[in-house]
């Protein structure tokens, strides 16, 4: 298995473009989440989602969108990149419903906007 | 509001000594936590959870305590390691299923 799948690794933007960070499991984990870190700070929810169709905010959604019309897919969306959101973004995902509901985690994707 | 905050941001341990790492949490509808280690350069890894439930977990060297009359939580390493140094962070799944993370420790582990 391959686990959570991140793409790309590492990506520079300029002010104002527009990217899509795209995130995959092969586990059938039925929630999935995006994070972002800023330097050495801790990890902040974006956007979570507990099934195909279904998404909703986390603490600091403000410049992003997402999307989940597959179980194995949740590709987070910025529309306008600004400085502000240069950090590394981690996916991740779990299944809800067993008696251990650890996250498990992408390898991130490094983010910076200038 | 949801919050997660750790009392300690950075912790210095000889080896082969106890560490704690000190964990805050301030939403008592809070039903499971988790503690995670991230190592540089790499994403969160879990290391042990505790539900609300309960209020101790023991794994290999690690164990976790959870006071929820105070809204605390703790992970103790034992005969810490200096693989072990790394940033410790708790988390916990809200009433919303939401998972929130506090700031962080960074444990460095003296040889």
């Amino acid at each position: 298995n391959a686990g959570v799948t991140q793409t790309p690794k590492f990506r520079i933007l300029k002010i104002g473009q527009s990217m899509t960070l795209q995130c995959a499991q092969d586990m059938n984990h039925n929630y999935m989440y995006w994070y972002r870190q800023d330097p050495g700070m801790g990890l902040k929810l974006i956007y979570y989602s507990v099934g195909a169709g279904i998404t909703d905010k986390g603490e600091v959604p403000n410049g992003y969108n997402v999307s989940r019309s597959t179980t194995e897919d949740f590709p987070l969306r910025l529309e306008l990149a600004a400085p502000s959101q240069t950090s590394v973004y981690f996916c991740a995902s779990n299944h809800r419903g067993l008696a251990n509901e650890k996250l498990f985690f992408g390898s991130g994707t490094q983010l910076s906007v200038l | 509001g949801e919050s997660v905050g750790l009392h300690l941001p950075t912790l210095s341990v000889q080896e082969g000594d106890n560490s704690i790492i000190n964990c805050a949490y301030s939403n008592s509808a809070s039903d499971y936590f988790i503690w995670y280690k991230q190592e540089s350069g790499k994403g969160p890894q879990f290391i042990i959870d505790i539900r609300s439930n309960m209020d101790k977990r023991q794994g290999q060297r690690v164990t976790v305590l959870l006071n929820k009359t105070v809204k605390h939580l703790s992970l103790q390493i034992a005969a810490t390691q200096p693989g072990d140094s790394a940033v410790y962070f708790c988390a916990e799944k809200t009433s919303y299923d939401k998972v929130i993370f506090g700031p962080g420790t960074s444990l460095s582990v003296i040889p």
